[in-house]
């Protein structure tokens, strides 16, 4: 059973639509909630950290929270630019603090 | 501040060989990690180094290795290349303190094993 699972795998917005991508995690203990956002061809670039449920982080167009159990990207009236794969990242407590990455959501937003 | 550098960033090879794949991080970061990328697998975690020790280790056959050197630079080698080999290897490092999971990417080296 994966630990994060990233829903949905593929979003088409048209630009302005805002809409949200969801995290859900499984680990016992939550030490940190990543957000990264990849674009083709490119490494993931670091959006968001998040530590504990209630917790809110913004930048530009987007919105991240989280809650015991998932985390939501809000992205408010998308322009094209945001199109990329945007992926989470739960690091456990007590353990190893390797994050684990879910498979991302794809997100293209049409002009 | 430069980023992080990853060279080769494309390379092709045929199934048997070896490659080595190389990493300078951004200035001042002791750790640096190594994960695999592919559209079925998404993104899996090889190993990390942290001042030159190995401290933490993926689930992948020992074709896999790694190394990092005194100016915090790695490379990881994958031996007797397999098909399901290819795929993009990303580079990732960070100043490694408690377990930060803001991690800093580079552009990746994408392998072809033909």
């Amino acid at each position: 059973e994966d630990q994060v699972t990233q829903s949905p795998e593929a979003l088409r917005l048209q630009e302005g639509e805002s809409s949200s991508l969801n995290c859900s995690y499984t680990v016992s203990g939550l030490r940190g909630l990543f957000w990264y956002r990849q674009d083709p061809g490119k490494g993931p670039e670091f959006l968001f950290t998040l530590y504990s449920a209630g917790e809110e982080k913004e930048k530009e167009r987007l919105k991240a929270t989280l809650t015991k159990k998932e985390s939501f990207l809000h992205i408010t009236a998308p322009k094209p630019e945001d199109s990329a794969t945007y992926l989470c990242a739960v690091q456990e407590s007590g353990g190893s603090y390797i994050p684990t990455f879910g498979r991302g959501t794809s997100l293209i937003v049409h002009p | 501040k430069a980023g992080v550098t990853q060279t080769p960033r494309y390379l092709i090879k045929t199934r048997g060989q070896q490659v080595t794949l190389s990493c300078s991080p951004i200035s001042g970061h002791r750790s640096v990690s190594w994960y695999q990328q592919t559209p079925g697998q998404g993104l899996q975690f090889l190993f990390e180094y942290f001042s030159e020790t190995q401290r933490n280790k993926g689930n992948f056959p020992g074709r896999f290795s790694g190394r990092q050197f005194s100016n915090s630079r790695s490379e990881m080698n994958v031996s007797t290349l397999e098909l399901g080999d290819s795929a993009l290897y990303l580079c990732a490092s960070s100043s490694g303190g408690s377990g930060t999971g803001e991690l800093f990417f580079g552009e990746g080296s994408r392998l072809t094993v033909l």
